[in-house]
């Protein structure tokens, strides 16, 4: 398998403008991750999803960040308008549930708004 | 929600010595506890995992033990080597039937010295 695939891999883009992140899980995979690193806050989870339903958006900073996963292979992570202390590294993951639940991360986007 | 503590931020030893990165967890019922070692300009990859029935175990150069107890887990490297320089993250989830929410610890960076 490929892993989980995560595009682009690297953005540049000016504060206000829309960035929509994607992510491909690893095939089979029921659980879809999204995560944020940054130096100061660490790996912070934003949202997860379980069979395509979201069961913790807890993590999402504010109204800007927007997640959706409308089948099982993709999702995307949405902020609109972009700040420019939104720049982190966006990484996705995956796991199968009750599959020994480990999580596997894709290579990540490195977001910088300027 | 879970809170993973981990120290010490910063670790340096010599190679051939042996490195201890200790985490300590706030929710008892979390049961799985995984660690991930993140190289500069990487993802995480999972090193080891452990679940709340074992109390220790190992992989070649790599030990983790667990203190339901206390709360507390550990990672054990030994005979180190300068390829071991990395980042190491320690998480604590409760795996549920509608998945596994990890928490992250923030981090130690291991710097292996010739």
């Amino acid at each position: 398998d490929a892993g989980v695939i995560q595009s682009p891999r690297h953005e540049v883009t000016e504060m206000g403008q829309e960035v929509t992140l994607r992510c491909k899980p690893i095939s089979g995979h029921n659980s879809l991750f999204w995560y944020r690193q940054t130096m100061m806050r660490g790996l912070e989870l934003l949202i997860y999803f379980n069979n395509n339903v979201p069961i913790d958006d807890s993590g999402m900073p504010e109204d800007r960040f927007s997640a959706k996963m409308p089948n099982a292979s993709f999702s995307t992570l949405k902020i609109q308008p972009s700040e420019p202390r939104d720049s982190a590294v966006y990484f996705c993951a995956s796991s199968l549930t009750g599959g020994g639940n480990t999580i596997y991360f894709g290579e990540g986007s490195w977001l910088t708004v300027v | 929600g879970e809170n993973v503590e981990q120290h010490p931020s910063t670790l340096s030893v010599q190679e051939g010595d042996s490195a201890v990165i200790k985490c300590t967890y706030s929710d008892s019922a979390s049961n799985y506890f995984p660690w991930y070692k993140q190289e500069l300009g990487k993802r995480p990859q999972l090193i080891i995992d452990i679940r709340s029935n074992v109390g220790e175990k190992k992989d070649q150069r790599i030990a983790v033990t667990l203190n339901k107890t206390a709360k507390h887990f550990s990672l054990h490297i030994t005979e180190t080597q300068p390829e071991d320089s990395a980042v190491y993250f320690c998480a604590a989830s409760k795996v549920t039937g509608g998945g596994n929410k990890l928490t992250f610890g923030t981090g130690t960076q291991l710097k292996v010295e010739l």
